[in-house]
């Protein structure tokens, strides 16, 4: 079955510096990657997600980027800002039905 | 709010006592999922429905775990004969069958077993 790692688990950044997360998978039917941002308590909240056709997708100051080559994914953060700390996860789907989380990066940026 | 929803959110439960969780996901919404998320790690998940008919089930999810969506719309979680190792907090999303499979999450029921 699939498997997500993710790398690092935490990581620190000053306020307006970049973040970059990276994840690999194992399934080479895995199709579908989504990103998820959770903080304390709340529920896991999707931020951007890529399919394996697409070999990056933007949104603001998010972007991801997918190499099916490879096998991994990485989620990059520009401009970070304090409320950009939470806790990040990836996931894969090998056929947009059940996903496959990776074990999270806690994102803290610092003013 | 139309958002997934779940309840209660938090439960506790001695140890061998039996639970039900509830999950209403977003009203056209016709996959739900069900995962299990514990401290410091990713969702995991249990298993899916589209509609009503249960599609797949992870091998995480032993005889006490029982789930159904009879009418396709919310669906249940039910543990039976609980243990401590089931402390969690249980996530249902849910997604459209067509287009790209964004999962949405509910808040979430954190379970207790003590």
């Amino acid at each position: 079955g699939e498997n997500v790692e993710q790398h690092p688990s935490t990581l620190s950044v000053q306020e307006g510096d970049s973040a970059v997360i990276k994840c690999t998978y194992s399934d080479s039917a895995s199709n579908y990657f989504p990103w998820y941002k959770q903080e304390l308590g709340k529920r896991p909240q999707l931020i951007i997600d890529i399919r394996s056709n697409v070999g990056e997708k933007k949104d603001q100051r998010i972007a991801v980027t997918l190499n099916k080559t490879a096998k991994h994914f990485s989620l990059h953060i520009t401009e970070t800002q304090p409320e950009d700390s939470a806790v990040y996860f990836c996931a894969a789907s090998p056929n947009t039905d059940k996903l496959i989380f990776g074990t999270g990066t806690r994102l803290q940026v610092f003013p | 709010d139309t958002g997934v929803s779940q309840n209660p959110r938090h439960k506790i439960t001695k140890r061998g006592q039996n639970v039900t969780f509830r999950c209403d996901p977003i009203s056209e919404h016709n996959r739900l999922y069900w995962y299990r998320q514990t401290l410091g790690q990713g969702p995991e998940f249990l298993t899916y429905f589209q509609n009503e008919a249960q599609l797949e089930k992870s091998r995480l999810l032993s005889d006490r775990f029982s789930a159904e969506r009879p009418k396709g719309s919310f669906s249940t979680l039910e543990i039976q004969r609980t243990e401590q190792g089931d402390s969690a907090m249980y996530l249902c999303a849910s997604s459209l069958l067509e287009g790209v499979g964004k999962q949405y999450f509910g808040p979430g029921t954190r379970l207790t077993v003590t």
